[in-house]
């Protein structure tokens, strides 16, 4: 059974960092791109982040570009999101996605349960 | 601003059949897959459709998928209460370099 677990999130104030982490089990994870999506509260999904099965492509959302840092660690099935320079727009339940094949394309056949991201001062 | 539009809401009575439309452009919906999503604010967002018109095991063939040029639609047949969720198509922008959802489509089954 896939299964997609984040954590990291919580309360931090503008300007600060937070590194979310998605523990997966279930798949051979070193074999698909992985993403990050997020939801702020009453708005839709919006795509964070995509990195490709080994690394070497790896795109961000124009909301996040510069701020936000992507990477895997296929030895530990995991995946990160470094976030620094955190604005309060960025709060949202940020999902851990998997691809569905090795390139960022092609959508998401499992998600995590999220884990919430409050920037407030 | 969403680059695929969907409409806000639809609805229909319990049995009835619905269709969510999404609407793109070339660079998008017009050359790449599209994938539709159920969504419940809270939990985890569930594949329903993938490479424009494929099933993950699992879900109902009462869930379809289709595209034609620079749009896609998503069909929901024998409407049940527990289909009442936020509903969002999504597909690689070869032209921005990233990944796009729809606005999405909250489906009310009255």
């Amino acid at each position: 059974e896939v299964q997609l677990v984040e954590s990291g999130g919580g309360l931090i104030q503008p300007g600060r960092s937070l590194r979310l982490s998605c523990a997966a089990s279930g798949f051979t994870f070193g074999d698909y791109a992985m993403h990050w999506v997020r939801q702020a509260p009453g708005k839709g999904l919006e795509w964070v982040s995509g990195i490709n099965w080994n690394s070497n492509n790896i795109v961000y959302a124009d909301s996040v570009k510069g701020r936000f840092t992507i990477s895997r660690d296929d030895a530990k099935n995991s995946l990160y999101l470094q976030m620094n320079s955190l604005r309060v727009e960025d709060t949202a339940l940020y999902y851990c996605a998997k691809g569905l094949w090795s390139s960022n394309g092609g959508g998401f056949d499992y998600w995590g349960q999220g884990t919430l991201v409050t920037v407030s001062s | 601003q969403s680059v695929l539009t969907q409409p806000p809401s639809v609805s229909a009575a319990p049995r009835q059949k619905v269709t969510i439309s999404c609407s793109g452009s070339t660079s998008n919906i017009g050359n790449d897959y599209v994938s539709w999503y159920q969504h419940l604010p809270g939990t985890a967002p569930k594949l329903l459709i993938y490479d424009n018109n494929k099933r993950p095991s699992g879900i109902p063939d009462r869930f379809s998928g289709s595209k034609s040029g620079t749009s896609a639609t998503l069909g929901i047949t024998g409407l049940q209460t527990g289909d009442e969720a936020d509903y969002y198509c999504g597909t690689w922008d070869s032209s921005l370099s990233v990944w796009v959802f729809g606005g999405g489509t909250k489906l009310t089954v009255l």
